[in-house]
């Protein structure tokens, strides 16, 4: 039961435009939502997180949204730079807990 | 600073060869975890010790053993290896209480069983 699901599994973004990644969840006692950065040959590294009482983070070029009511996050970079191509796993932590529960992930390409 | 190391980078193994995989963190983290990534499956949790002197079983934990040597040092050890058990594994670590209770991990270990 994938309890974390992003269903694009790539993505195709053209450099400067914005690119938009998407994750859903299934279970409403998650209580934190984080997205990891992964290029090839090394580990995953954290890129930006949100709460789940709140509905949007911004770090700089990094916005995350949460619609909870849809059980749906999105990443959204902007403007995308060949530097973002990578992948990108969502996660999820249960309330109390310190495991996190991840996504497939999606690969994002940037196109000069 | 190294952040979280692990050895080896690469490894081939004949099925039911044992091997273990090493992973070390420098940032007083209490929490290590142990995760293997496959295509189109994520990052799936194998054990994780949320502190020194505890481990406990993640999403994929059969045929894997672990031991939390000391704060710094987590282990991971597959006593008969099998093909299933090709992947990438990746160790990680934390410090609970933070509030996203961030995870950094290290660069992974490629892992082959014939």
């Amino acid at each position: 039961d994938q309890q974390v699901k992003q269903n694009s599994p790539s993505l195709s973004v053209q450099e400067g435009r914005i690119s938009i990644l998407n994750c859903d969840y299934t279970n409403s006692m998650f209580d934190y939502f984080l997205w990891y950065k992964k290029y090839p040959a090394e580990g995953p590294t954290f890129l930006i997180s949100i709460s789940s009482i709140k509905d949007k983070n911004e770090d700089g070029r990094f916005t995350v949204f949460l619609n909870k009511s849809a059980k749906h996050l999105s990443l959204h970079i902007v403007p995308s730079q060949p530097g973002d191509s990578a992948v990108y796993f969502c996660a999820a932590r249960f309330q109390g807990a310190q495991k996190l529960v991840f996504g497939q992930g999606t690969r994002l390409t940037i196109n000069p | 600073n190294a952040g979280v190391t692990q050895t080896p980078k690469f490894q081939v193994l004949k099925t039911g060869q044992s091997m273990t995989l090493q992973c070390a963190q420098d940032m007083n983290h209490n929490s290590m975890y142990w995760y293997r990534q496959d295509p189109g499956m994520g990052l799936r949790l194998i054990y994780y010790s949320a502190s020194e002197g505890t481990t406990d079983k993640g999403e994929v934990p059969n045929g894997y053993n672990v031991s939390r040597l000391n704060k710094r040092e987590f282990s991971l050890r597959l006593e008969s290896a099998a093909p299933s058990q090709t992947s990438v594994y990746f160790c990680a670590s934390s410090e609970p209480g933070l509030a996203s209770d961030e995870q950094f991990f290290g660069p992974g270990t490629r892992l082959t069983v014939l």
